[in-house]
């Protein structure tokens, strides 16, 4: 059973324009949510993260929103650059106990246009 | 910055044989992940380590064996490689259990 899903395998956008990458989760027990970048050849690299005490994290051009009702949480890009265009991991792990696992969506290629 | 070294990026090997993929971190965490990533599958934990010589399995472990005999040194064994091993496989290492994990570059196997 798929307990974080990222529903869009791909997303194409103009430099320049909003990315709006989606990932959705099924565990209620998740409280803790992360963002990967993936390009090629190259391990995933952290973008950015949100505790689900909060509804927001921003930095820089990277905003996680996150809506615990829904179990729903997107990144936004804004402005997209060329440079941005990786795989997008949606990641989510479980505070408290002996868990260090974090559970990994499928991922999203995201490509951006010049 | 974080390091994490994988020690081949690229290993071709043969049915059956045994095989050892190391990763090493110069940060001195506490916790160690081997992950495998393959199209369409996003990444699956297969194992992973929060302190010397301690292990948990992850969602994957089977034809898997881990060993931290270091803390700075996580290996990933296939005791027996098969084709449907062939993967991208990324070591990752973090502190404390809500941070971010950082990756090493990945090795990708191939077994014939």
């Amino acid at each position: 059973d798929q307990q974080v899903k990222q529903n869009s395998p791909s997303l194409s956008v103009q430099e320049g324009r909003i990315s709006i990458l989606n990932c959705d989760y099924t565990n209620s027990m998740f409280d803790y949510f992360l963002w990967y970048k993936k390009y090629p050849a190259e391990g995933p690299t952290f973008l950015i993260s949100i505790s689900s005490i909060k509804d927001k994290n921003e930095d820089g051009r990277f905003t996680v929103f996150l809506n615990k009702s829904a179990k729903h949480l997107s990144l936004h890009i804004v402005p997209s650059q060329p440079g941005d265009s990786a795989v997008y991991f949606c990641a989510a792990s479980v505070a408290g106990g002996s868990n260090y696992k974090r559970t990994f969506g499928k991922g999203t290629l995201l490509t951006v246009n010049p | 910055d974080v390091k994490v070294t994988q020690s081949s990026r690229y290993l071709v090997k043969r049915t059956g044989e045994k095989v050892f993929l190391e990763c090493v971190q110069d940060m001195d965490h506490e916790n160690m992940f081997w992950y495998r990533q393959d199209p369409g599958l996003g990444l699956r934990l297969i194992y992973f380590s929060y302190d010397v010589k301690m292990k948990e399995k992850g969602d994957i472990p089977e034809g898997y064996s881990v060993s931290r005999e270091k803390k700075e040194r996580f290996s990933l064994i296939l005791e027996s490689a098969s084709t449907n091993q062939t993967s991208m496989y990324l070591c990752a290492s973090s502190t404390a259990r809500l941070s971010e994990q950082y990756f090493g570059p990945g090795t990708r196997l191939t077994v014939t």
